[in-house]
């Protein structure tokens, strides 16, 4: 089966501070998108990145960037400036498209 | 911006009672799916849907569980005898293809007594 793993329940940072998910996964296809999606206290899913595994430039969104590792299949979202909006669970979903991570809970203290 | 939209927000019901949950789609998406989120768990796949027919289904979407599209334009999540374990947040989701961007909905809290 296919696999998309988040490795950190939880993180906290510092308003202001830059972070970095962490998302790896298992796919035997080659071409594929992956996706970031933020759920805030709401639980809304709001989509916040995707990366097409056919482009080797990292995707950017404003504050949020992935650092995509096709060979390692690895897709990490980088969140810079951190502001306390951002707090809320992160989910990565994977190549294998209805599959979801099990979550990082991310917290930004003022 | 076009949104997909969920009815209801909230349902409360009676173990053993049936329900249907209602996803109005962006109307250019032909792709539907239907995701569920037990509080503080994972979001599991439930079904995916396109030119009227399931096309995937997980182990979960059992015979308890029905979609359709009756009227070109909402898709329904029908639960026929809920049980206590169905208590969740269901989410629908579309996309304009089949490995496209799926947009969530605000979901649907279910709560089953």
């Amino acid at each position: 089966a296919q696999t998309v793993t988040q490795s950190q329940p939880e993180m906290s940072v510092q308003e202001a501070e830059t972070v970095t998910l962490s998302c790896t996964y298992d796919t035997s296809e080659n071409n594929y998108y992956l996706f970031w999606y933020k759920q805030p206290p709401s639980r809304q899913m709001i989509l916040v990145i995707r990366q097409e595994a056919y482009k080797q430039q990292n995707a950017t969104e404003n504050r949020f960037s992935v650092n995509f590792q096709k060979a390692a299949k690895s897709f990490s979202l980088k969140i810079s400036d951190s502001q306390l909006g951002d707090t809320a669970m992160y989910f990565c979903k994977g190549a294998q498209k209805l599959v979801f991570g099990q979550g990082t809970r991310l917290t930004i203290n003022p | 911006e076009p949104e997909v939209t969920q009815t209801p927000s909230h349902q409360v019901t009676q173990m053993g009672q049936e329900v249907i949950l209602r996803c109005v789609p962006i109307s250019n998406h032909l792709y539907f799916y239907w995701y569920r989120q037990i509080l503080g768990q994972k979001v599991e796949f439930l079904v995916s849907f396109y030119n009227n027919e399931i096309s995937e289904k997980s182990e979960i979407f059992d015979d308890q569980f029905s979609v359709e599209r009756p009227d070109g334009s909402n898709f329904t999540l029908k639960i026929r005898s809920t049980k206590l374990e169905d208590s969740a947040m269901y989410f629908c989701a579309t996309s304009g293809t089949s490995s496209g961007t799926q947009y969530f909905g605000p979901g649907t809290r279910l709560l089953v007594l």
